[in-house]
Order: C-alpha cells, then structure tokens, then sequence
C-alpha cells in the first residue's frame, strides 16, 4: 500500500494566519491527491481534489499545490470555523490511503 | 435534497456479523461508485471498500478482505456492507461516500453520509 505521511500533527495558529500542511506519498501518485477537512460530529468535507482544483463550494482561502510525492494544503487567511482536522487521500492504486491527520487550533 | 443515509450499526459481540444500508437521494445512483470509509475511535479515516456502478469492481482494504461483502441495488438507490467475523478492530463510524472525481483506478469522494457506529464488543 501507498503510505501517506502528514505534517505537523497538529499546528495551532491565529485567526487571519497562513497555515500551510504538507502530505508525502511513499512513491509517486502523480497528482491524484485530495484534501478533506473534518470537523468533530461531522461528515469530512472534500477541499481539495486532482492536487489543486478547488471543490465547488469551498472558500477560495484553500489551495493545493504538488505533484509525485509532495503536496500541500495551504489556508491563505486562517478563520475560526476553520478548526479542524484535514487529511490528505491518495487515489492512484486500488488502495486509496488517508494520511494520519492534522489537526488545526485557532490560538 | 441530495443525500446518503447510513443505518444498521449497533453493538454485536466478536465474531458476529452486521449489515450497513446507505440510502441516497437527489443524484442518480447508477452513475457514480460508492463505498464505505471508516473511523476508529481516536483515529484517522480508514478505506474499507468500494464498487463500481454496475457492481462489477470491487475492492476491499486488506483488513477487511474475506470477511466484508460490498453490495448495492441501484434499483433502490443503495449501498450496503456486509460485515462478517466482526472484530474489536472493526469498532469505528462507517461512513458512506460517493466518489465524484476519479483517476480511472479510484477516486476523491465528494459526498459523505453523517456515519452509522459500530461497536464490536463482549
């Protein structure tokens, strides 16, 4: 299986902050990378998908960048519902695989 | 409204079995691939399954493999699991997704149900 590796595990920033997560893949997955961001109670909610198409819906204050085995989930302007969990998701083998996580606290 | 309703968890002792329902709604269900994804208590979202939409692919995570059987009635508009020889691993909120952006292997899942608990248990 592919193995997706997140960082930090946890970050705590302030409201209006650029808050930037990084996702590593244990081999090359192209670009077919999602970022989803789940609140506690809640369903996920997809961000992000193809590495960098922004989800219909979704505040233009998320983007995605990378390709191969690095990616990034970048907050431009930190807001307070946006505290949460977010995990990336590979989709390029018949085992898609989460990362572990990253929980974001407003400070 | 569109939707995806989970139902059929509960609490089953080990080496039971149970069966998930996602109902949907508002989105024509033979169109797109479904499965389940799940979350153990206090950890990370977990793959377990997906099918294609004439029910023709199917694929499984390794920890669940013989022992889960994915199912859907595009008929009814939905999905189901069939989980057998349950164990206190299994323990987690299952939660229903519809993937809505593939590579043509899998895809990003773009709607997710609320989740239905199952809690594995003597």
């Amino acid at each position: 299986d592919i193995q997706m590796t997140q960082s930090p595990s946890t970050l705590s920033a302030s409201v209006g902050d650029r808050v930037t997560i990084t996702c590593r893949a244990s081999q090359s997955i192209s670009n077919w990378l999602a970022w989803y961001q789940h609140k506690r109670g809640k369903a996920p909610n997809l961000l992000i998908y193809r590495a960098s198409s922004l989800q219909s819906g979704v505040p233009s204050r998320f983007s995605g960048s990378g390709s191969g085995t690095e990616f990034t989930l970048t907050i431009s302007s930190l807001q307070p519902d946006d505290s949460a969990t977010y995990y990336c998701q590979q989709y390029n083998s018949y085992s898609p695989t989460f990362g572990q996580g990253t929980k974001v606290e407003i400070k | 409204e569109v939707q995806l309703l989970e139902s059929g968890g509960g609490l089953v002792q080990p080496g039971g079995s149970l069966r998930l329902s996602c109902a949907a709604s508002g989105f024509t269900f033979i169109n797109y691939v479904m499965g389940w994804v799940r979350q153990a208590p206090g950890k990370g979202l977990e793959w377990v399954s997906i099918i294609r939409s004439d029910g023709d692919g199917i694929f499984y995570a390794n920890s669940v493999k013989g022992r889960f059987i994915i199912s859907r009635d595009n008929s009814k508009s939905t999905l189901y699991l069939q989980m057998n020889s349950l164990r206190a691993e299994d323990t987690a909120v299952y939660f229903c997704v519809r993937e809505g952006y593939s590579s043509g292997i899998c895809g990003a899942y773009d709607m997710w149900g609320q989740g239905t608990t199952v809690i594995v248990s003597s």
